[in-house]
Parts: C-alpha cells; structure tokens; sequence
C-alpha cells in the first residue's frame, strides 16, 4: 500500500524565512499526490496537487511543491512565511486500489515567530 | 453555493450511548469518506462509499457504522462498541475517479461525557 512520511511534527519558522516541508512516499507507479492545509477546528483545504503534467506545481497562498521521481518526494516550500501560515499541513498519497483512497501522513504543525 | 456541512460542530456522548455525525453533501459527488483525526496521527479512514447503497471500512471501522441511502448524505454512527470516541471527524467527497481531489467539510468534534 501507499504511504507517505512526514518528518518533524512541529515545524517553527520566522516570520519572512523559508518555510520547508518535506513529504516522501511509498509508490510502485507514479503516483498523485496532495499538500492540504488545516487551520485549528477547521476542515482540511487544497493547497495544490500534482497529477504528473508538471514536476513544479505552484498552488494557493504563494506555496510550491516539486515532484522528484528518483527521490520519491514532494516537498512544500513558500519563500517567505507570514503570520498567517500558521497552521498544520499534511501529505497524502492517492492509493492505487482501484477506490482512491488517500493515505495521509500525520502532519507538520507550522509555527511562525513574529 | 456548494460544499459539504457537517452537524454538529460539537457532540457530546454518554458512556454507553450511540451518536450520529451528519454530513451532507450538494457537489453532486458520488463518493464520501469519513476520516478520524486525532493530534499528532494525521487522518486516519473509518468508511468510505463510492455509490449509494455501498459502502467499504476503511482502516478503523471497528465500533463504527454508516449508510448511504442517499447520494447527497453519509452519517456515520458512533456505537457504545467504539471505546475511545474523543476525536475531530471530518467528511470528505469526490467524483470518486482515481486522482480526484478529495473536498472536506468543516468537522464535528466529539467528546466523551
């Protein structure tokens, strides 16, 4: 089955650095893959998704992720952080059974100091 | 305008007792999904439905049941059998097609009396 890790549950960045969030996962065909974001006793939102037309894909917020084969990730990356990142971002994997599922990783919490 | 509502946003349970989470969907969607998260363990799938009147467990099904009798409603019950209950639920949908963005409603938080 697809499986996706996420190392480092808290994640603190300044406000105005790099925020960098990495994500590898575990798939014998190339797979789908989504970056969500969760504000406190919210649902989960889109951040961008990449579906294998391009390895760079650019989504809401300012945020980015690239999409390395031979690496096996799909890192998340925004230039400079404001105060508003502040929130946790998962990882997922579409899962290739047939019934798309999604396997998750359990999230990086964003902490940004003013 | 569309999405996905879930009610309520809190829920408490007795010991004991079954409770029902609603989630209602007008995407027109034709699969729904029930996650459990609880802190630090991401989300975690207890069923999913592709089509009325079907549905699948996920990986944590147990003390859980749902139904889908409509194409626009997935409720998920939490019976007295499920022993650790206190979490945030979310519901999720989509067209079901391999790749297909997965839309997620706002959540119900249960606690435990």
């Amino acid at each position: 089955a697809q499986s996706v890790t996420q190392l480092g549950s808290h994640v603190s960045v300044s406000e105005g650095a790099l925020v960098l969030l990495r994500c590898n996962y575990s798939s014998s065909v190339p797979p789908y893959l989504f970056w969500y974001v969760q504000y406190p006793n919210q649902g989960l939102q889109l951040l961008l998704k990449y579906t294998s037309a391009a390895t760079l894909v650019k989504g809401i917020n300012g945020f980015e992720a690239e999409f390395k084969k031979s690496e096996t990730s799909f890192h998340l990356t925004k230039p400079s952080a404001h105060m508003s990142d502040a929130a946790e971002y998962f990882c997922a994997v579409s899962e290739l059974r047939g019934n798309n599922r999604l396997a998750f990783g359990k999230g990086n919490q964003v902490v940004v100091i003013p | 305008d569309g999405g996905i509502t879930q009610s309520p946003k809190y829920l408490f349970r007795k010991e004991g007792q079954n409770v029902t989470l609603s989630c209602e969907q007008n995407l027109n969607h034709d699969a729904m999904y029930w996650y459990r998260q609880d802190p630090g363990q991401g989300l975690r799938l207890i069923y999913y439905s592709q089509i009325v009147n079907d549905f699948q467990k996920g990986d944590i099904a147990e003390g859980y049941s749902v139904s889908r009798e409509k194409k626009e409603s997935f409720p998920l019950t939490v019976t007295s059998a499920q022993k650790n209950p206190t979490a945030f639920y979310l519901c999720a949908s989509n067209s079901g097609l391999f790749g297909e963005t997965q839309y997620f409603g706002p959540g119900t938080r249960l606690l435990v009396l």
